[in-house]
Formats: C-alpha cells, structure tokens, sequence
C-alpha cells in the first residue's frame, strides 16, 4: 500500500507562471515532510522541508504548505524558471525511526 | 569530491552473479542508507545503518545484503542477480541530529541480462 502518493506523473507550466506539486499521504505517524528534485543522471537533491506542527514553510521562491487534517502537502514554485524543469519527490518520515518514505515523483516541465 | 560516492556509475552483469555496489561519504553523518530507483514507482528503501553496529532492512531488502565497514562505507551486494533487480540505485546520507534532509550520491545504473 502506497503511503505518500504524488497522482500527477507529469506538471507542465508556463515560465514566470506559478507551479503546484501535490503529495497525499496515509500514515498519520509521519511527523516530518521534504520536497527533493532530481535532473536526469543525478542524485535527488534537498530542496524544503516542514515539520507537522507547521501548517507553511517558505525558502525564496519555494513553499510548501500543509493541511495535516487532508494528509495533503503541496510545493508553490512561484515564478517558474526554466532550470526548475525536473523530477519533484514528495517524502515522509516518522520521526525519523527509520529511512524516508516518498512518493513516485512528478515531472515539471518548465515551458518558455 | 563529491560528498557520496557510488562505484560503479554504470554496471551490466549476467543473471546469477554476485554484485557489489560500493559508497563512501565524506559528510561525516552517522546514517547510510540504500534506495532503488524504477520507472514510475519513485525512490524504495532497500537497507539503512544508523551506525556501524546497527543495519535493518528496509521495504525491499529480499535478494540484498549490506555491509557498513567503516561510519564512511556503506555497501550493498546482490548475492545472485536476477533481471528484476535492473534499477538505479542510489546511496544516501544523513545526520541524525539536524534535519532530515538527505545528501544522495549520483547513482548505480544496474542492468542485470
């Protein structure tokens, strides 16, 4: 049973438009949620993250908001760039218990 | 240097061999873990070592077996490769303490024939 579900395979925006990554999770003992990206030929790589005692975390042009009561967190790119086009994986962790749970990804393409 | 290290980038071995994927980190964290990638279903944790004492399996540890050596080593074997197991695979580390955020090496590209 999948635990931290991303349904979009694929995202296509517009560049300077806003981009919004959904992620659902089902296991009410995640505590702590990360948004990574990965290009092709490279590791994921760390881009946010929120606590669940948080309801909105903001670095720059990310955000991720989210709604503990829908399982539900997405990632806000505002605006969107070109070098933003990649895989975006949502992922869970129990207080840290064990390795991070993530979702199948999302494809964002960034169109000029 | 990069601060995880996979050897080899990119292996092709035949069905029934035995395979080792080697990482080494410099980041100087106590956890280690080991991720494959497949098409369409995201990163799955196959083993994680919170220190050198200390190994558990992961999701999908069957056909697996790792080997911390040092708090910078962290390898993972296929004791007899079959082609289910072509994947990517990627090693990760993290610092208990911080955050949870992950630093991940660039990759194992596996194809077992």
């Amino acid at each position: 049973d999948q635990q931290v579900k991303q349904n979009s395979p694929s995202l296509s925006v517009q560049e300077g438009r806003i981009s919004i990554l959904n992620c659902d999770y089902t296991n009410s003992m995640f505590d702590y949620f990360l948004w990574y990206k990965k290009y092709p030929a490279e590791g994921p790589t760390f881009l946010i993250s929120i606590s669940s005692i948080k309801d909105k975390n903001e670095d720059g042009r990310f955000t991720v908001f989210l709604n503990k009561s829908a399982k539900h967190l997405s990632l806000h790119i505002v605006p969107s760039q070109p070098g933003d086009s990649a895989v975006y994986f949502c992922a869970a962790s129990r207080g840290g218990a064990d390795g991070l749970t993530f979702g199948k990804g999302t494809h964002l393409i960034i169109q000029p | 240097d990069a601060d995880v290290t996979q050897t080899p980038r990119n292996r092709i071995t035949k069905t029934g061999k035995r395979i080792m994927l080697e990482c080494s980190q410099t980041k100087g964290h106590d956890r280690m873990y080991w991720y494959r990638q497949d098409p369409g279903l995201g990163l799955r944790l196959i083993y994680y070592s919170f220190d050198v004492k200390d190994i558990n399996k992961g999701e999908i540890s069957d056909g697996y077996s790792v080997s911390r050596q040092a708090q910078a080593k962290f390898s993972l074997s296929l004791e007899s490769a079959i082609p289910n197991q072509t994947a990517l695979y990627f090693c990760a580390t993290s610092d208990s303490w911080v955050n949870y955020g992950y630093t991940f090496g660039s990759g194992t590209r596996l194809t077992v024939v």
